[in-house]
């Protein structure tokens, strides 16, 4: 079965960088885009960026440019992200999610990571 | 942006009922929303796409409608595993923007 697992809990100072781990498994990774995606305390879903597992190709959302960078290893099966200057207002749980776009025009995430909380705080 | 409102806010219901959730969209958006199912600690699960296609292994309970700006996520027959909270998403912009999300309690 489809499983996408993430690395665990971080607590991180202003200023400091979080890399994030994402492994899949129980289907072919080149295949699927990689999204990621952060949920701040009590709020909504915000999407960040996605990879392509097949090119490395990248997309990010304009707030994040600059300080997002999304990477895969094909030969883990595995997608990070790093977030870097981190700030208070990046509190939140991170999740990767695989990504339909290319497959389905409505670009669904239809699995998810377990999600990673980052908790940035002096 | 494209900003999506959900409606309501939080439902309270009971075991057997019938219940819909709202969402618009601020701008025309034919049927590029998905909807997501989301348990306390839990990462989303998807429901929906593209506004009327359920995701295989999702009961046949839940259903989708809609296009343009109205879109309507029900479900008919309210089970125990079922509260939860739901957001709607856009894939139509580059941002894939969420709705608020809404809490559905017994």
């Amino acid at each position: 079965q489809v499983q996408l697992v993430q690395s665990g809990t971080e607590v991180k100072k202003p200023g400091a960088s979080v890399r994030v781990s994402c492994t899949t498994s129980g289907y072919t990774f080149n295949n699927f885009v990689i999204s990621w995606l952060r949920q701040a305390p009590g709020q909504g879903l915000e999407w960040m960026g996605w990879i392509s597992t097949y090119n490395t190709n990248t997309n990010y959302a304009p707030k994040f440019q600059g300080r997002l960078a999304l990477t895969a290893d094909t030969s883990t099966s595995t997608a990070f992200m790093e977030l870097r200057s981190l700030t208070s207002d990046d509190t939140a749980v991170y999740y990767c999610a695989r990504d339909r776009r290319g497959l389905d025009y409505s670009k669904p995430f239809d699995y998810w990571g377990q999600g990673t909380l980052v908790t940035v705080s002096s | 942006d494209i900003q999506m409102t959900q409606s309501p806010s939080s439902l309270s219901a009971s075991v057997g009922d019938r219940v819909t959730i709202t969402c618009r969209a601020s701008q025309t958006i034919s049927t590029y929303v998905n909807w997501y199912q989301q348990k306390p600690g839990k990462a989303p699960k998807l429901l929906i796409y593209a506004a009327s296609t359920l995701q295989g292994g999702v009961p046949s309970r839940f259903s989708g409608s809609g296009s343009g700006t109205d879109f309507i996520l029900a479900i008919s027959s309210l089970q125990p595993e079922d509260f939860a909270t739901y957001f709607c998403q856009e894939s139509y912009s580059f941002l894939q923007t969420f709705g608020q999300g809404t809490k559905l309690e017994i």
